[in-house]
């Protein structure tokens, strides 16, 4: 089986802080992991995915996330946090053979403050 | 592309009627999902298609609960009843096939009172 944790349910920073998000996952099959973001009163928006290859992967509006087996985490991070980055994000995890369902963490709200 | 298009939007219904929910995929996408985020749950899959077959809908509630994708572009989730702990938002997602990045519509909200 397959599952998610995010650390940290509510993150708060400053704007042009760095921004990190963890996430640790469990699977029994190399996973293909994901970073969505969600505004207010919108769907979820594919932030960064990692499949196979290069386990450093950079997604939309500056933000990357680093796959570390050995560690069972893929952390999203940002260097330098904007207003506009306040949001709810999900990190989730799939098992392409299981048909690409995602199971996924239950968010971590980021909060940026001026 | 539209994107996935859902519909309704929102949807404000008493316990006991019948609530459906309807979801265009992405066109040329093999694979649809429904979701259902709630506070206490966060987001759940409740079912997913593949080429219009249902694959595993181990995540549906209960008997209540009924989806449907008579083609491919157009899938419904079915409520009946509705009580009002099914009071979410459901999502509904697609994507090209095993594996590829799921996009998601801008959801349902339902409210049962």
């Amino acid at each position: 089986a397959q599952s998610v944790t995010q650390l940290g349910s509510h993150v708060s920073v400053s704007e042009g802080a760095l921004v990190l998000l963890r996430c640790n996952y469990s699977s029994s099959v190399p996973p293909y992991l994901f970073w969505y973001v969600q505004y207010p009163n919108q769907g979820l928006q594919l932030l960064l995915k990692y499949t196979t290859g290069a386990t450093l992967v950079k997604g939309i509006n500056g933000f990357e996330a680093e796959f570390k087996k050995s560690e069972t985490s893929f952390h999203l991070t940002k260097p330098s946090a904007h207003m506009s980055d306040a949001a709810e994000y999900f990190c989730a995890v799939s098992d392409g053979n299981q048909g690409g369902k995602l199971i996924f963490g239950q968010g971590t709200e980021l909060s940026v403050k001026p | 592309d539209a994107g996935v298009i859902q519909s309704p939007r929102h949807e404000v219904t008493e316990m006991g009627q019948e609530v459906t929910l309807r979801c265009k995929p992405i066109s040329g996408h093999n694979s649809l999902f429904w979701y259902r985020q709630t506070m206490m749950r966060g987001l759940e899959l409740l079912i997913y298609f593949n080429n219009n077959v249902p694959i595993d809908d181990s995540g549906m509630p209960e008997d209540r609960f009924s989806a449907k994708m008579p083609n491919a572009s157009f899938s419904t989730l079915k409520i009946q009843p509705s009580e009002p702990r099914d009071s979410a938002v459901y999502f509904c997602a697609s994507s090209l096939g095993q594996g590829e990045t799921q996009y998601f519509g801008p959801g349902t909200r339902l409210l049962v009172l």
